[in-house]
This record gives structure tokens, sequence and C-alpha cells, in this order.
């Protein structure tokens, strides 16, 4: 079975300083993985998907992670944090359904919050 | 291209009733998903649409039904509402044979 595990359920950093949220995966199969971000009282909004190409993905609003097969890792990084980057970061994983024709569900870590101060 | 979107925004109801929330998917997109979150937790997967028919299915109750329209709209439907059932629903968008998923901005639900 799938999963993915976020090792923090807060991360608090100061502004203009680098983010590390870092999550491991559990995987029988190449996973395809994806960080999602969740601003208070709303929906959640895809930041970057991993899907087998290149290791490194860039995402949006400067956001990048790296898989690392060996290490089972799929951390999620910013240089330099901004305000507004305060939120709450999801680790996904997707995991096929036997099911034809349709896509994957995708299965959710417990999420990180992510605290920037000024 | 219009995004996911859902209604209504907020809802109260009291335990024993029944709710229907609503959905419509991305532009182009004919498969819909349906997340349940818990205040502080992370999604749970509820079930899939597609095709105008039950896909899969997540660890919930048979009181936790759906339906998907000719026009990959949906509905989630809960009946005998419980206490725990209080939470972020979400639904989310795709293209079949495509991973990504794409959501709306979620319904919050509440059982008093």
């Amino acid at each position: 079975a799938q999963s993915v595990t976020q090792l923090d359920s807060h991360v608090s950093v100061s502004e203009g300083t680098p983010v590390l949220l870092r999550c491991n995966y559990s995987s029988s199969y190449s996973p395809s993985l994806f960080w999602y971000v969740q601003h208070p009282n709303k929906g959640l909004q895809l930041l970057l998907k991993y899907t087998s190409a290149a290791t490194l993905v860039k995402g949006i609003n400067g956001f990048e992670a790296e898989f690392k097969k060996s290490e089972t890792s799929f951390h999620l990084t910013k240089p330099s944090a901004h305000m507004s980057d305060a939120a709450e970061y999801f680790c996904v994983v997707s995991d096929a359904m036997n099911y034809g024709g349709a896509t994957n569900k995708l299965i959710f870590g417990t999420g990180t919050l992510l605290a920037v101060q000024p | 291209e219009t995004g996911v979107t859902q209604s209504p925004t907020h809802l109260i109801k009291t335990r024993g009733q029944q709710v229907t929330l609503r959905c419509s998917s991305q532009s182009g997109h004919n498969t819909v998903s349906w997340y349940q979150q818990a205040l502080g937790q992370g999604p749970q997967f509820i079930f899939q649409y597609y095709r105008e028919e039950e896909n899969g299915r997540g660890n919930f109750p048979p009181r936790f039904s759906g339906l998907q329209f000719p026009n990959y709209s949906s509905e989630l439907n809960v009946n005998a509402l419980e206490l725990d059932d209080s939470a972020l629903y979400l639904c989310a968008s795709s293209l079949s044979g495509k991973e990504t998923q794409y959501f709306g901005p979620g319904t919050r639900l509440l059982v008093l």
C-alpha cells in the first residue's frame, strides 16, 4: 500500500530564511508524488508534482522538491520564505485503483503547518 | 478555463439529518473525487465518479453516496448525519488517465 509520512507537524522560520518540509514515502512501485498547499479556510492548491521524469521538480512560488529513491524521500524546499508562504502543506502520493479507465486516488500525509515570522 | 466550484460554502445541520453537497468540475475534466478533511487532519478519500458511476471508494459507510451527471458535475449525499461528519468536504476534478487532481474551495459542514 502507498503511504506518505510528514516528519514535522509544525515548522517555524523567519522571513527570508530557507524552508525545508520533510516527507518520506512508502510505495511498492515508482510513485507519483505531489505537494499541495492549503491556506486558512481555502481549498488545496497544487504546488508541484513528480511523475518519474526529472528527480528535481520545480513548482510554483519558488518551491521545489527532490525525489530521492535511496532515501524514499520527497522533501519540499524554498530558498527564502515569504510571509505569504504561511499555510499548511501536504505531501501526497497517488494510489492506483484497479478499475478501468479513470484516475488514481490521492493519499495525503498529516500535513505540516508552516509559520513565517517577520 | 473555469476551475472547480463547490456549493454551498458552509452548512449547519443537526444529527440525523441528510445533506447534499455539489461540485462542478473544471472544464474538460470527466472525473470527480470527493475527500473529507476533519479538523487538523489531511483529506481522506471518500469515492470517485467516472462516466456517471462510482469508480472507487474509501473507508466510508454506505450512508455516504454520490452521483455524477452527464455534464460531469457531481453530488455528495450524506444520510443520517453524525457529529463526526463535521468536516471540510473537498471535491477534486481530473481527466481520466491523468493523476493530477484539482481541488475546489470546499464545503464546511457542521453537524450539531
